[in-house]
């Protein structure tokens, strides 16, 4: 079946540094990732996607890149704020039938300390 | 524009009760998703309907789950005889339609406590 591995954290940086979360799929086909963000007291919230090979997702200054030889989709972000504090979940949606059904990754905790 | 609401926001049963969730999806949304997310892991697949038609329920954890959305809005999970094991959040999604592309929106989550 389809799995999503994330980075474990917490990860805990100062603002302005630079971001990495790693994430890796197993999936048949070919799935579309996703990359949801909860912030504090709130439900999740789409941050962006990307629904085929090579195809960059980005928002918010966030960014990540279908690579389908590594089976990755890690987030980037060149310079992080207090503000981007959440829990970050990467997720994919699989091809055929149960394309619906998204699969999520256990979650990092992203904290940024001014 | 009101987004999924769920409620209650949290509920605390005693172990053997019933609990009902609610959801009220955004209006117009056809699909509508029930996921459960335990401490500290991802959200993980129960149901999903599209309209009042529940086209997936392969992940309720038992019999003792049950979804319904009778007129294709408003969706109601039922666990009956709760279990300590089934204290967790229950999230709501809805989207426009169901492909695996489209956005899914999520409501605040209901925090369910079996003691």
């Amino acid at each position: 079946g389809n799995s999503v591995t994330q980075m474990e954290g917490p990860v805990t940086l100062s603002e302005e540094a630079f971001l990495t979360i790693n994430c890796t799929y197993t999936a048949t086909g070919y799935p579309s990732l996703f990359w949801y963000v909860q912030y504090p007291g709130e439900g999740l919230q789409l941050l962006l996607k990307a629904t085929k090979a090579d195809d960059k997702g980005s928002n918010k200054g966030f960014e990540a890149t279908y690579r389908k030889e590594t089976t990755s989709f890690h987030l980037e972000k060149g310079s992080v704020q207090v503000s981007d504090s959440a829990v970050y979940f990467c997720a994919l949606t699989g091809s055929g039938g149960s394309n619906y059904k998204l699969t999520f990754g256990k979650g990092t905790l992203l904290t940024v300390n001014p | 524009g009101a987004g999924v609401s769920q409620s209650p926001r949290y509920k605390v049963a005693k172990r053997g009760q019933d609990v009902a969730l609610r959801c009220d999806p955004i209006s117009g949304h056809v699909s509508l998703f029930w996921y459960q997310q335990a401490l500290g892991q991802g959200p993980e697949f129960l149901t999903y309907f599209q309209n009042e038609a529940q086209l997936d329920k392969s992940g309720l954890p038992s019999d003792r789950f049950f979804a319904e959305r009778p007129e294709g809005s408003v969706s109601t999970l039922k666990i009956q005889r709760t279990q300590q094991e089934d204290s967790a959040v229950y999230l709501c999604a809805s989207s426009f339609q169901g492909g695996g592309y489209n956005e899914q929106f999520f409501g605040p989550g209901t925090r369910l406590t079996v003691l």
